[in-house]
């Protein structure tokens, strides 16, 4: 059974500093791998995704994939207050699956 | 660009009824449409996944009878929530998917059932 594992949080983090959101995936088939960001009662929003082993950049988010480890992880520099929402990690086997997803993180940025 | 909609945002129904939730890609076209639920405090859990004109393929413990999934064309998918009850309350999501690229999700629908 596919399982994406995020720790829950609450995370909290300083305005300005760098917010690192981490994942774990039982998958090994997995291909690609998504961040989402989620506010209260809204549905999510891509924030960025990843399928090969390194970093991947884009703007203040960096996402990080090591398949060996079996880990994904996002960094969030210059952590603003609208970056306070839950944060989710999802995994795809290819093809036309849909995605598996982590239970997600909750990020609070500190003013 | 990936711009995808759902329609009604909310709905409140009796139980018994049946209601029908529209998901568009409005400026792609979507090979793959997905049906997600969500309770409250809890993750996404994917309930089907549809392409256009073929049958939709249902994750394990959803039942295809209640919930219907018609993928009309390559921009709309419909969810029929069948016989409405009170557990079937939640957050549905869509989301869609041209080719390769990743996944966007319309805003959701909130539907309460009575």
């Amino acid at each position: 059974q596919k399982e994406v594992e995020q720790n829950s949080g609450p995370l909290s983090v300083p305005e300005g500093a760098i917010a690192s959101l981490n994942c774990t995936y039982s998958d090994r088939g997995s291909q690609s791998f998504f961040w989402y960001r989620q506010y209260s009662g809204k549905s999510p929003e891509l924030i960025m995704f990843i399928y090969s082993n390194g970093d991947k950049e884009d703007g203040r988010f960096t996402a990080q994939l090591n398949k060996a480890s079996q880990y994904v992880s996002l960094l969030i520099r210059d952590s603003q207050p609208s970056d306070s929402a839950t944060y989710l990690c999802a995994g795809e086997g290819g093809g036309a699956d849909g995605l598996t997803f982590g239970k997600g993180t909750h990020l609070i940025i500190q003013p | 660009g990936a711009v995808v909609s759902q329609h009604p945002s909310w709905v409140i129904c009796k139980s018994g009824t049946s209601v029908k939730i529209e998901c568009r890609s409005l400026d792609f076209q979507a090979t793959t449409m997905f049906w997600y639920r969500q309770f409250p405090k809890q993750s996404l859990m994917l309930m089907a996944t549809s392409n256009e004109g073929s049958k939709a393929t249902y994750e394990q413990g959803v039942e295809k009878d209640k919930f219907l999934i018609n993928h009309a064309s390559l921009t709309l998918s419909t969810l029929t929530v069948t016989s409405a009850h009170p557990e079937d309350s939640s957050f549905y999501i869509c989301s869609a998917r041209s080719d390769a690229e990743a996944q966007y999700f319309g805003p959701g629908t909130r539907l309460t059932v009575l």
